[in-house]
């Protein structure tokens, strides 16, 4: 059975760090797209960060230079380690795995299976 | 970044009745979007993708229209376990845009 299990979050402390971590299984990370995606308490959701199975990496301007996407696939896991947090960087954090969308040209990446959401709280 | 407008933000309804929601893009995103339904506590749940294309084990009382900027969720037949947020994604790149949430609540 396909599933992704966030952990990781806490309360941490503004300019602290934090690593999130996405357990996978029924899948292979590294075979698929992977993303972040974060939702602030009563805020819509916003892209966070994202993997692309060629080894592409991508982030939000909002994160770019403090976080940083990996994947290891012997433990089949996707991370988050975000450096210089902020109290705006609160949110529950979701992980998902992606798949291509093509068309004759191009192939969109659609977030297709997501995990519950790991919380992150930056507060002093 | 593409502007994503959902709306209604809430909409109250009862067992049975037809709903729509609907998303605005800030410029053409062709049929580059998808829905998803989320329950407190869960994950979000892919309904549709390519702005009709339902999900394989998603219910045929959900479907999606449009194109290029102004797109529909439809759920018809409203059933208990459809009381949910329901949220737009458009997808042309990585970093995709949501719409802010649809909450459907029972009447």
């Amino acid at each position: 059975e396909l599933q992704l299990v966030e952990s990781g979050g806490g309360l941490v402390q503004p300019g602290g760090s934090l690593t999130l971590s996405c357990a996978a299984s029924g899948f292979t990370v590294g075979t698929h797209d992977m993303s972040w995606v974060r939702q602030a308490p009563g805020k819509g959701l916003a892209w966070v960060a994202s993997f692309d199975t060629t080894g592409g990496t991508y982030y939000a301007d909002s994160v770019q230079g403090r976080f940083s996407i990996s994947r290891d696939k012997s433990e089949n896991t996707l991370y988050l380690h975000m450096n210089n947090l902020r109290t705006e960087d609160t949110a529950l954090y979701f992980c998902a795995r992606g798949r291509g969308d093509c068309d004759d040209r191009t192939c969109y990446p659609l977030l297709v299976n997501w995990g519950q959401g790991t919380l992150v709280t930056v507060s002093s | 970044d593409i502007q994503m407008t959902q709306s209604p933000s809430t909409l109250s309804a009862s067992v049975g009745d037809r709903v729509t929601i609907t998303c605005r893009a800030s410029q053409s995103i062709s049929r580059w979007l998808a829905w998803y339904q989320q329950k407190p506590g869960k994950a979000p749940k892919l309904l549709i993708h390519r702005a009709s294309s339902l999900e394989s084990g998603v219910s045929s009382r959900f479907s999606g229209s449009g194109s290029g900027t102004e797109f529909t969720l439809t759920i018809r037949n409203l059933q208990p376990d459809d009381f949910a947020t329901y949220f737009c994604h458009q997808y042309t790149s990585h970093s995709g845009t949501f719409g802010q949430g649809t909450q459907v609540e029972i009447k």
